[in-house]
């Protein structure tokens, strides 16, 4: 299957600070890309939809200021939280796909955020 | 978002044993997808039923899309211990590209 690769896997950051995740498309173009978190035993819970070349499209709740969302080429999408607060640890996780039946089959590994 | 109902939320079953799990939506998937999750890993994609009533098989699994396109099952037949981990069912809406996930089901397999 198509390989989905996320950067970093983990990271500790201070209340206040913006930390941004990587999501790169190895092996193919993706013009949608999609981002998620998972809170600990819990199932994964859509952010956004990333689009190459325009904005992103938030779900309802979540804080589009907040979880900046940049897709400047077809193969990378970046995730940032502004601000982080400790509320903002979690795990996120983005996903990606090809041709119209998988357009977001393949996860990346995932990060692991904590802020203290 | 939707959230399909996803069931037994836990498993502990003897290695060797089968497996079998399901998913039920309350309106009409034109995909189905069965991911297992590690800890601290993103979803791994297992099988992927795009034909209502469409029985695939990937090694020891076996998956079926449900012929009403509400529901999914998914078997694991012979479990070994690195079957543990958490299973989940996601769906497509036919013209949707974003995922709806089930609950998950956590498999122990006990040596």
């Amino acid at each position: 299957g198509a390989v989905v690769s996320q950067h970093p896997s983990w990271v500790i950051c201070k209340s206040g600070t913006s930390v941004k995740i990587e999501c790169r498309s190895l092996d193919f173009q993706a013009t949608t890309m999609f981002w998620y978190r998972q809170f600990p035993k819990q199932s994964l819970m859509l952010m956004a939809t990333s689009n190459e070349g325009s904005k992103a499209t938030y779900e309802q709740g979540v804080e589009k200021d907040k979880f900046l969302i940049n897709h400047a080429s077809l193969t990378l999408s970046t995730l940032t939280v502004t601000s982080a607060h400790p509320e903002d640890s979690s795990f996120y996780i983005c996903s990606a796909g090809q041709g119209a039946n998988l357009p977001q089959a393949f996860f990346g590994q995932g990060t692991r955020l904590t802020v203290v | 978002g939707q959230q399909l109902n996803q069931s037994p939320q836990s498993m502990f079953i003897q290695e060797g044993e089968d497996v079998s799990m399901n998913c039920t939506s309350s309106s009409i998937f034109n995909t189905w997808l069965w991911y297992k999750q590690d800890p601290g890993e993103g979803p791994v994609l297992l099988i992927a039923l795009y034909k209502a009533g469409e029985l695939t098989s990937n090694g020891r699994l076996t998956a079926q899309f449900g012929i009403t396109r509400k529901d999914s099952f998914l078997n694991i037949s012979a479990s070994i211990p690195s079957d543990v981990g958490i299973y989940f069912c996601a769906g497509r809406e036919t013209g949707a590209n974003n995922l709806f996930f089930g609950t998950g089901t956590r498999l122990t397999v006990i040596p």
